[in-house]
């Protein structure tokens, strides 16, 4: 089956930029989407298509992606970044359609 | 504004059968696929399986096919994620959402998740 590798946590201090990677086979040939999902709450699309932001996500969120490793940048990190962060594939499989990475917990110190 | 509204939390018995909904609304439901996400305590997401609702078809993973069926009424504007015999390790909190994108798909919209509970 395709998995997605995160790192279980990530800490960062306020002010100070947070880096998430998502990693997995052929990951060049597929976009990418994160989602951000915060205690209790249901998870909030925060990038796609590997760069791309819907409307209402702050530029502090950024999307980048080199060979099999994509990267969630969150620049000028603050309290209320302190979630979940999932990324997410479209595999096209004939059993497997979507498939969402092990997710990440930001702690800001 | 697209909007997806679930049913309420739902507590249920091993081998009980239970439908939950997800109503939609700011978008016409007929022309976008509608998925199903499921976490379960203290874990990630795992995709079930989705339905397009302009022609009912569905589409499951291979841990969810065969155990829950998923379908949408577009006179209602709404999809329903069933289960004919509930167990234990169903307890977890489900999330519908509207898929979206043409280079690749991406869940734009969820709902706001709907906790079933089943204990004896």
């Amino acid at each position: 089956s395709y998995v997605l590798t995160q790192p279980p946590s990530v800490s960062v201090a306020p002010g100070q930029t947070a880096r998430i990677t998502c990693g997995g086979d052929n990951l060049g040939t597929r976009g990418i989407h994160w989602y951000q999902q915060k205690p209790g709450q249901a998870p909030v699309l925060v990038v796609y298509d590997d760069v791309a932001r819907p409307s209402g996500i702050p530029e502090r969120f950024s999307g980048s992606k080199s060979g099999n490793t994509a990267t969630l940048t969150i620049s000028r990190v603050d309290a209320g970044d302190e979630a979940d962060y999932y990324c997410q594939v479209w595999y096209t499989s004939r059993d497997l359609l979507y498939v969402f990475g092990t997710g990440t917990q930001v702690t800001v110190l | 504004e697209v909007q997806l509204v679930q049913s309420g939390a739902e507590g249920k018995k091993p081998g009980e059968s239970l439908t939950i909904s997800c109503r939609a609304s700011g978008y016409t439901f007929s022309n976008y696929w509608i998925g199903w996400v499921r976490q379960m305590p203290g874990k990630g997401l795992e995709w079930m399986g989705i339905v397009y609702p302009g022609d009912s078809d569905t589409k499951y993973s291979p841990s969810s096919q065969g155990h829950v069926t998923i379908s949408a009424d577009k006179s209602v504007n709404t999809a329903y994620l069933q289960w004919t015999s509930l167990r234990p390790s169903d307890t977890a909190v489900y999330y519908c959402a509207r898929l979206n994108g043409d280079y690749s798909q991406y869940h734009d919209s969820w709902g706001q998740g709907t906790l079933v509970t089943v204990s004896s």
